[in-house]
């Protein structure tokens, strides 16, 4: 079955803009969290979506937002961007919200911002 | 709260020797840890996963790590490595104490490099 699906996946935006990156989990998964890759930060976690209801958030600014739909199709929005949000952002998927559940990412969105 | 903390930024073998890539946890209970593996311009691989089940844990592509709670340690291990394996390795342990949550702790990573 297909994997977790990012789009898009490469992005150039403008200081400023907003942006809104996509998930699509595998099939059967109801829990999407997002995390954000950077060269000094590493992995960070973003926010944790179960049921369309978000279960944790990260320690980001307000500006980073996400929303799950009933499908379990997830989407993350960042509005100001400013330079420092250039990142790789990566979307997880799993069966549900437990510790011991496999957790498969996508192959990210590279956002760069200008 | 939950950590993990990689040893090493950086390892360099050559093909068909060992690979040891060190990584020690903080944890007050029992965590869930996991092995991801990143190639260039990638999304994470997960390698492996232990959750309180076998202290010895296998995962694909012939590599393995132990628990070990006395050294709150949880190296990966590979006997014979292959050029292939070159990538960056993150050590990863489960936000909450087994509770109901998917958020992940990532360490720093470790950049395997494999010579020829």
């Amino acid at each position: 079955k297909a994997g977790v699906t990012q789009t898009p996946r490469y992005l150039i935006k403008t200081r400023g803009q907003q942006v809104t990156l996509s998930c699509s989990p595998i099939s059967g998964h109801r829990s999407v969290s997002w995390y954000q890759q950077t060269p000094g930060q590493g992995l960070q976690f973003l926010f944790e979506y179960f049921s369309e209801t978000q279960r944790n958030k990260g320690n980001f600014p307000g500006r980073f937002s996400g929303r799950q739909f009933s499908n379990s199709r997830s989407e993350m929005n960042v509005s100001t961007l400013e330079l420092g949000d250039s990142a790789l952002y990566l979307c997880a998927s799993s069966a549900g919200p437990n510790s011991g559940n496999t957790i498969y990412f996508g192959e990210g969105s590279w956002l760069t911002v200008v | 709260a939950q950590s993990v903390t990689q040893l090493d930024s950086h390892v360099s073998v050559s093909e068909g020797t060992p690979v040891l890539l060190r990584c020690n946890y903080s944890s007050s209970y029992s965590p869930s840890l996991f092995w991801y593996v990143q190639h260039p311009n990638k999304g994470l691989q997960l390698l492996l996963k232990y959750t309180s089940a076998a202290t010895l844990v296998k995962g694909i592509n012939g590599f393995e790590a132990e628990f070990k709670k006395s050294e709150t340690s949880f190296h990966l291990t590979k006997p014979s490595a292959h050029m292939s394996d070159a990538a960056e390795y993150f050590c990863v342990v489960s936000g909450n104490y087994g509770g109901a949550t998917n958020k992940l702790i990532f360490g720093t990573g470790t950049l395997l490099a494999v010579q020829p």
